[in-house]
């Protein structure tokens, strides 16, 4: 596709599941990064992927969030025993190298 | 390490008035600088960016934004408000030779007929 695409667009689980959501970034592009929106939070970082490099994993809030990046395309972040402090919707971004991020439209994420 | 605060969480203009949004940045060496723009239900988009050019900016739908080292500004305008402006406004920053980029908290911006 020409955009950032995000999958599953909704979600919703129990306390306590594992989720995963995928992020299929635009052809070419070199780096792949992972926003967290809260309500009245702003984006909050949670890492990124460029090229070969090691990932900037900086901003994962406790090591139940995980995320991969294959073949230098797709990536899938995975949150593991899902809280309800989860919840919100995480975006995802790519970029050709330092050019401006393109978002795909989220992945809102409902823990109850 | 980098960092980004909007002044204001929401801010209200009637239709035809100046919209001045407030970005102040920190970084630790010459930075990026972006406004990105997300209206409801929809993602991110671009509005202007700041790579060491032009020290103001101009952005799509009439926007523009001035980078002011002294004040570590980068504060977004545009002359006359319309009601599709309003929407959630976000500045970020990026070091440059860099890849993390940091979001501000953002600004609702609504518009009164």
């Amino acid at each position: 596709g020409a955009g950032v695409s995000q999958s599953p667009s909704n979600k919703v689980t129990e306390k306590g599941k594992d989720v995963e959501l995928r992020c299929d970034p635009i052809s070419g592009h070199t780096a792949l990064y992972w926003y967290r929106q809260s309500l009245g939070q702003g984006l909050e970082f949670l890492i990124y992927f460029q090229g070969n490099s090691a990932p900037d994993k900086s901003g994962l809030p406790s090591d139940r969030f995980s995320a991969e990046r294959t073949g230098g395309s797709v990536s899938t972040l995975t949150i593991q025993r899902t809280q309800q402090e989860d919840s919100a919707v995480y975006l995802c971004a790519s970029s050709f190298y330092e050019g401006e991020l393109f978002f795909g439209e989220g992945s809102r994420l409902t823990v109850l | 390490a980098q960092s980004v605060t909007q002044l204001g969480s929401h801010v209200s203009v009637s239709e035809g008035a100046l919209v001045l949004l407030r970005c102040n940045y920190s970084s630790s060496v010459p930075p990026y600088l972006f406004w990105y723009v997300q209206y409801p239900n929809q993602g991110l988009q671009l509005l202007l960016k700041y790579t060491s050019a032009a020290t103001l900016v101009k952005g799509i739908n009439g926007f523009e934004a001035e980078f002011k080292k002294s004040e570590t500004s980068f504060h977004l305008t545009k002359p006359s408000a319309h009601m599709s402006d309003a929407a959630e406004y976000f500045c970020a920053v990026r070091d440059t030779g860099g890849f993390k980029t940091i979001f501000g908290a953002g600004t609702r911006l609504f518009v009164k007929a």
